[in-house]
């Protein structure tokens, strides 16, 4: 069964540093891997998908890579904003038999402060 | 174009009454998730369907949950009997075809059983 795990719990930062947030899944057979953003009360907001093929995808600020073999995946990103605070979620898309299902980690609490 | 939409926004009910959960996906998806997300949790998969047809309903925690999608669009969750241990946010997702790109999350319903 795919376990996602997201380290750390919660991050507390000030404005303008960058920082790396990190995904491990136990089961390297996977299709591709995604990072959400969650805000209270909302619903999920995609920020990157990475295939299984590729090792990182960029947009902005945010650049996330992939070590399938390993089960890694870590979200960099840079010079913060308080606008960035949130819940970071990463999932695995598995296939075969989890064909259609989201794995997720349990989040990592971003606080950005000014 | 419009998102997912997920209706009632906030649902408050007694223990053992019976509830149902509406998710609207967007246009022309054909793939519909349904996620369960405790507090301080990742989501959890609970089922999801491809057109009509429930392709994996593998997560649904026991026969008191059922989920329809009768003309392939509207998905309505149905809990029975409903136990305080359901009170969750109910996510609901859509993609253009399962397996195929993003999720598209709807900004769920926070159910609390009394």
């Amino acid at each position: 069964k795919q376990e996602v795990t997201q380290i750390p719990a919660a991050l507390s930062v000030p404005e303008g540093e960058n920082l790396v947030l990190n995904c491990s899944f136990t089961d390297s057979a996977i299709y591709n891997l995604q990072w959400f953003r969650q805000d209270p009360g909302k619903g999920l907001t995609s920020l990157l998908l990475i295939q299984s093929s590729q090792r990182e995808q960029t947009s902005g600020r945010l650049n996330a890579s992939l070590d399938k073999s390993s089960g890694r995946s870590t979200l960099y990103i840079a010079a913060s904003q308080p606008g960035d605070s949130a819940t970071y979620l990463c999932a695995v898309f598995a296939g075969g038999t989890s064909y259609g299902k989201l794995t997720f980690g349990q989040g990592t609490i971003l606080t950005v402060h000014p | 174009g419009a998102g997912v939409s997920q209706t009632p926004s906030n649902k408050v009910t007694e223990k053992g009454k019976y509830v149902e959960l509406r998710c609207d996906p967007i246009s022309g998806h054909t793939a519909l998730y349904w996620y369960r997300q405790s507090l301080g949790q990742g989501p959890e998969f609970l089922i999801y369907f491809q057109g009509t047809g429930a392709a994996d309903d593998s997560g649904l925690p026991n026969d008191r949950f059922f989920a329809v999608r009768p003309e392939g669009s509207v998905s309505t969750l149905k809990i029975q009997r409903t136990e305080r241990g359901d009170s969750a946010v109910y996510l609901c997702a859509s993609s253009l075809w399962a397996g195929v790109g993003t999720q598209y999350f709807g900004p769920g319903t926070r159910l609390l059983v009394l």
